[in-house]
């Protein structure tokens, strides 16, 4: 079963209305997770890293002030698309390190398609 | 440069028969990772096989092999006796050095279709 968790898996949203999207961890802690943004047939691009307890990391060219990423627990992050725009419409994957004794292991979220109007 | 190269934009294969999907990288790091990972049309990102720099093997996890030519720099997947579920994107992925997956690059995918 799915180990990381995303919601919602979709929506439409006017524009100039925030948007968030939830990743969680479902059974293990993650202190840090990645959001990725995919447009139609492209790949992924990382857009920023979720560090719990700590402000996120964020890739050359993406807007902090757009983007907003929230990791307050060990479980659960959050992007929120600010004053979102119809350009702003994409794939929106996550995903989570999940430590072992001997390795780590990233796992992804099933993504949320924004369609913003 | 990119730093993964998936030249097949898309692949059809005939149910039972074996694929392989291609993938080439670039770095001047010794240590690095690749990765394969499957998208169905649902979305999610499902990992499928991963093989190290300095792996002596080529990885292998069930019906999914590592064809890993270090010299070639090429990691690609080989999938044998095809299924019709096994139509998907397939994304290669690296990891170089040991700064975590947050160096991990995706290349632009392939669509494999697998008919009956």
């Amino acid at each position: 079963g799915a180990v990381v968790s995303q919601h919602p898996s979709w929506v439409i949203c006017k524009s100039g209305t925030s948007v968030k999207i939830e990743c969680r961890s479902l059974d293990f802690q993650a202190t840090t997770m990645f959001w990725y943004r995919q447009f139609p047939k492209q790949s992924l691009m990382l857009m920023a890293t979720s560090n719990e307890g700590s402000k996120a990391t964020y890739e050359q060219g993406v807007e902090k002030d757009k983007f907003l990423i929230n990791h307050a627990s060990l479980t659960l992050s959050t992007l929120t698309v600010t004053s979102a725009h119809p350009e702003d419409s994409s794939f929106y994957i996550c995903s989570a390190i999940r430590q072992g004794r001997a390795n780590e292991k990233l796992f992804f979220g099933s993504g949320t398609q924004l369609s913003v109007l | 440069a990119q730093k993964i190269t998936q030249t097949q934009p898309g692949m059809f294969v005939q149910e039972k028969e074996a694929v392989t999907l291609d993938c080439t990288y670039d770095t001047s790091d010794p240590s690095y990772g690749l990765f394969w990972y499957k998208q169905p049309s649902s979305g999610e990102m499902i990992f499928l096989i991963y093989q190290g720099s300095y792996d002596q093997q080529n990885a292998t996890e069930g019906r999914y092999s590592l064809n890993f030519q270090k010299a070639r720099k090429s990691a690609n997947l080989v999938i044998s006796a095809s299924q019709l579920g096994d139509s998907a994107m397939y994304f290669c992925a690296m990891r170089e050095g040991t700064t975590g997956y947050s160096t991990l690059t995706f290349g632009k995918g392939t669509m494999l279709l697998v008919s009956p």
